[in-house]
């Protein structure tokens, strides 16, 4: 959906190096979320917010930390990459008032060497 | 422990066959029932949904049916085309979680000319 847009794309790391990835909106959507997407298991939620100052964690935090810089952008950090984070990430955003469906941007694909 | 298990992981079917994807949860709190499609390189995106008030919606070629008793529910793509070849991913949520959407682990669907 172009609407929901992240950056890089695709990015390669070494372990141990810092990264992050941004999500920007321009559905004026108040709820964001980041989701990491592995082989078989779906996808799995990191951190999500439901406004600026609501921020909070989903089923595999660790390793992760987030920022919500606006209503429009929410990052995604990994201090210190390892390897088992390589996995394509996705961010996503719902409206409060239609909370079911959630619009997803185009993924970043990260792998950590 | 996933909540929501999904059968097969993959499927190859005839162009003109039905397509039939399976999940099944844990949760009887679960009160929406949505399927998205993802294809390659892009993100997922809504394509059907169901309430459990319901045992079967329809919407053109793709039909979900839902059996509550059993904690069950599928996804049947009748005279499936090369252009339904996607992944589908089966979720769930709750109205008093926030809504959160629980993933199945996704099925990568192959429909041959």
């Amino acid at each position: 959906d172009a609407d929901v847009t992240q950056t890089p794309r695709n990015r390669i790391t070494k372990t141990g190096k810092r990264i992050m990835l941004e999500c920007s909106q321009t559905k004026g959507h108040d709820r964001m979320y980041w989701y990491r997407q592995d082989p078989g298991l779906g996808l799995r939620l990191i951190y999500y917010s439901f406004d600026v100052k609501d921020i909070n964690k989903g089923e595999i935090s660790d390793g992760y930390s987030v920022s919500r810089q606006a209503q429009a952008k929410f990052s995604l950090s990994l201090e210190s990459a390892i390897p088992n984070q390589t996995a394509l990430y996705f961010c996503a955003t719902s409206d409060r008032l239609f909370l079911n469906e959630q619009f997803f941007g185009p993924g970043t694909r990260l792998t950590v060497l | 422990q996933q909540q929501v298990k999904q059968s097969p992981q993959s499927l190859i079917v005839q162009k003109g066959g039905i397509s039939i994807i399976n999940c099944a949860y844990e949760n009887t709190a679960f009160d929406y029932f949505p399927w998205y499609q993802q294809f390659p390189g892009k993100g997922p995106a809504l394509l059907i949904a169901i309430r459990p008030d319901v045992s079967e919606k329809k919407e053109g070629r793709f039909t979900i049916s839902f059996n509550k008793s059993a904690k069950q529910f599928s996804l049947h793509i009748m005279d499936s085309q090369p252009g339904d070849s996607a992944t589908y991913f089966c979720a769930a949520s709750r109205n008093n979680a926030g809504n959160m959407l629980t993933f199945g682990g996704g099925t990568r669907l192959m429909v041959k000319p």
